[in-house]
């Protein structure tokens, strides 16, 4: 069974822009998180949709976006990118959002922001 | 505040020992801890759970505790290979909220032969 694949692996943007990330889950896993890692905050989350719809969200601004499609693939999106954006982006899938919830990760999103 | 702590950022131990990692946290109900390994440039890897009402779980070279009173989970690695050189993250699944996993900052586990 394929893995969780997260795509680009590396993306280089300026203060501003704007940047959409993209995660596939583990086929069967119907939730998908979002988690922002830096070496400052270590790994925090952003979002989770179950289902196309978002079941909860962590402490980010309005910037930060997301979605979920029919087929469980999700995207990210961040607006108007700030320098403390510049993270390891992961996205997680599991089989149900509730008990026992154990994330799948991707390999993750290096966004560098300049 | 709400806060889960992993003591040590980085633990550096021979070839053999067993490796303890420690995982603390406040002001939070949690159903269930659970213990990842991360590797350089690859997302976490999930390795062990252990629920609110068991003391103890294990898993081959792994074991992980659970006590409640003093608001603490302890990850062992017996037995230590090079080859378990990571970080470990500990994560928290609150009661009020399955799917808003709060993770801890991580410990670098650096296993020298």
């Amino acid at each position: 069974k394929a893995g969780v694949t997260q795509t680009p692996r590396y993306l280089i943007k300026t203060r501003g822009q704007q940047v959409t990330l993209s995660c596939s889950p583990i086929s069967g896993h119907r939730s998908v998180s979002w988690y922002q890692q830096t070496p400052g905050q270590g790994l925090q989350f952003l979002f989770e949709y179950f289902s196309e719809t978002q079941r909860n969200k962590g402490n980010f601004p309005g910037r930060f976006s997301g979605r979920q499609f029919s087929n469980s693939r999700s995207e990210m999106n961040v607006s108007t990118l700030e320098l403390g954006d510049s993270a390891l982006y992961l996205c997680a899938s599991s089989l149900t959002t509730g008990d026992p919830n154990i994330q799948y990760f991707g390999a993750g999103t290096r966004l560098s922001v300049l | 505040s709400q806060k889960i702590e992993q003591n040590s950022e980085a633990l550096n131990i021979q070839e053999g020992k067993t490796a303890t990692l420690t995982c603390n946290y406040t002001n939070y109900s949690p159903a269930y801890l659970q213990w990842y390994r991360q590797d350089p440039g690859r997302g976490p890897v999930f390795l062990l759970l252990i629920r609110e009402n068991e003391k103890e779980k294990r898993k081959e070279r792994l074991k992980v505790t659970f006590d409640t009173t003093l608001k603490q989970s302890l990850f062992h690695i017996t037995a230590s290979q090079p080859a378990d050189s990571a970080t470990y993250l500990c994560a928290l699944v609150p009661y009020s909220s399955a799917s808003k996993i709060i993770f801890g900052s991580g410990t670098r586990l650096s296993i020298r032969p």
